[in-house]
């Protein structure tokens, strides 16, 4: 089992660039979540999805932010355009289906991205 | 406003000694608690977890105690090892309440001398 996959590992761009980053989550898992990680905030889920569909992204910061689900083994969130409080951590997540509510995230190795 | 806290950004711990990492939370509809350790440069690893309607739960070396009456838990590693060096993180969900996502602390930076 490969695990969770993220692409790229590390990004650094220009204020004002498109920004997208890419998630492998483990087949099978019906849960996807994407998280960041700043000094400051710590660990926030940013959105997460079910069976493909997003179900709450209230923890999007702005609407520059976008993230999609096309199909069940990949993800995007999308920044447009970047700007450098958006350097951060980005952690993708997947979980299996929920049986009682309770089931372990599994975490990608997460993308570090760098906007000057 | 943070729901889980970590209040110690770091803690050292002699090599064979016990390390304890304290988290609170303040959200009572929380009823599901994990502990992720995370090395750097690699995404957080689940560790160990417990249910509300336990008040401890023990895997090898790792053990996690819940008070929920005080919204306190901790971890208990025992007896500390050099790996266990490493960002811890507390995490929390209301399973019940259709929100799947976790909230997490800011981590405590478990640092094991030998």
């Amino acid at each position: 089992d490969a695990g969770v996959i993220q692409s790229p590992r590390h990004e650094v761009t220009e204020m004002g660039q498109e920004v997208t980053l890419r998630c492998k989550p483990i087949s099978g898992h019906d849960y996807l979540f994407w998280y960041r990680q700043t000094m400051m905030r710590g660990l926030e889920l940013l959105i997460y999805f079910n069976n493909n569909v997003p179900i709450d992204d209230s923890g999007m910061p702005e609407d520059r932010f976008s993230a999609k689900m096309p199909n069940a083994s990949f993800s995007t969130l999308k920044i447009q355009p970047s700007e450098p409080r958006d350097s951060a951590v980005y952690f993708c997540a997947s979980s299996p289906a929920k049986l009682g509510g309770r089931e372990t995230q599994y975490f990608g190795p997460g993308t570090r991205l760098l906007v000057l | 406003d943070q729901q889980v806290k970590q209040n110690s950004p770091s803690l050292s711990v002699q090599e064979g000694r016990i390390s304890i990492l304290n988290c609170d939370y303040t959200n009572s509809m929380f009823d599901y608690f994990l502990w992720y350790k995370k090395y750097p440069a690699e995404g957080p690893t689940f560790l160990i977890s417990i249910s509300s309607i336990k008040d401890k739960n023990e895997d090898g070396r790792f053990t996690v105690f819940l008070n929920k009456s005080a919204k306190h838990l901790s971890l208990h590693i025992v007896p500390s090892q050099p790996g266990d060096s490493a960002v811890y993180f507390c995490a929390a969900s209301d399973s019940g309440g259709g929100a799947d996502g976790l909230t997490f602390g800011k981590g405590t930076h478990l640092i094991i001398q030998p």
